[in-house]
């Protein structure tokens, strides 16, 4: 049981482009998260997925685009990189909503020059 | 909107001291309560939780009450240890949809 995984752990990207971060569960949760952690910020909410085929904004989403592929896999994607988006995200997991808590991911820490 | 409030850190602390850390919630409603922990260059784990009033959670020697009157859930440990040493984060969750984290408190603990 690997739990949340994430990929890649570090990415350094030039502003313009674009790349995908990874995420996937082994526990058959429904509900799948995705935060950036900024210091003296804490975590906010980019994208959420409540189940699959379904996705809704959270605080932050401008600047991403998510897919839920189906109910391991929960992708964000930044089109056109932005040095405001450097950033640790990291990845959540839940069997429905949070109410119980969530299991997160280990991060992925990215830099954008 | 719902949001958490925490104590600015860092905390520094001896080992075997006694620790403190505030925390306290804005909510409309009943929201359940967390505190989760953050070890170095590690993802965030849930280290207790309490879901209704008057609720104590309990994990690894760490406790926290959920006090609706003063709408506070503040972690106490007896006795700390090096390890620690982590960040930690207290959130809310309300209506089953996200988490609503604090900004984080850094403890320090030196031997």
């Amino acid at each position: 049981n690997a739990g949340v995984t994430q990929t890649p752990k570090f990415q350094v990207l030039k502003t313009g482009q674009s790349m995908t971060l990874q995420c996937a569960q082994d526990m058959n949760h429904n509900s799948m998260y995705w935060y950036r952690q900024d210091p003296g910020m804490g975590l906010r909410l980019i994208y959420y997925s409540a189940s699959e085929g379904t996705t809704d904004k959270g605080e932050v989403p401008n600047g991403y685009n998510v897919s839920r592929l189906n109910k391991r896999e929960f992708s964000l994607r930044l089109e056109s990189a932005a040095p405001s988006q450097t950033s640790v995200y990291f990845c959540a997991s839940s069997l429905r909503g949070l109410a119980g808590g969530g299991f997160f991911g280990p991060g992925t820490r990215l830099t954008v020059l | 909107g719902d949001s958490v409030t925490q104590m600015e850190g860092p905390v520094t602390l001896s080992e075997e001291a006694f620790l403190t850390i505030n925390c306290t919630y804005t909510a409309t409603g009943y929201p359940s309560l967390f505190w989760y922990v953050q070890y170095p260059g590690e993802g965030l784990q849930l280290l207790l939780k309490a879901t209704k009033a008057d609720d104590k959670g309990s994990n690894k020697g760490f406790e926290a009450t959920y006090r609706k009157e003063t709408t506070s859930f503040h972690l106490e440990k007896g006795s700390v240890q090096v390890s620690d040493s982590a960040v930690y984060f207290c959130a809310l969750n309300q209506a089953g949809t996200a988490l609503i984290f604090g900004k984080g408190t850094t403890l320090s603990v030196s031997s």
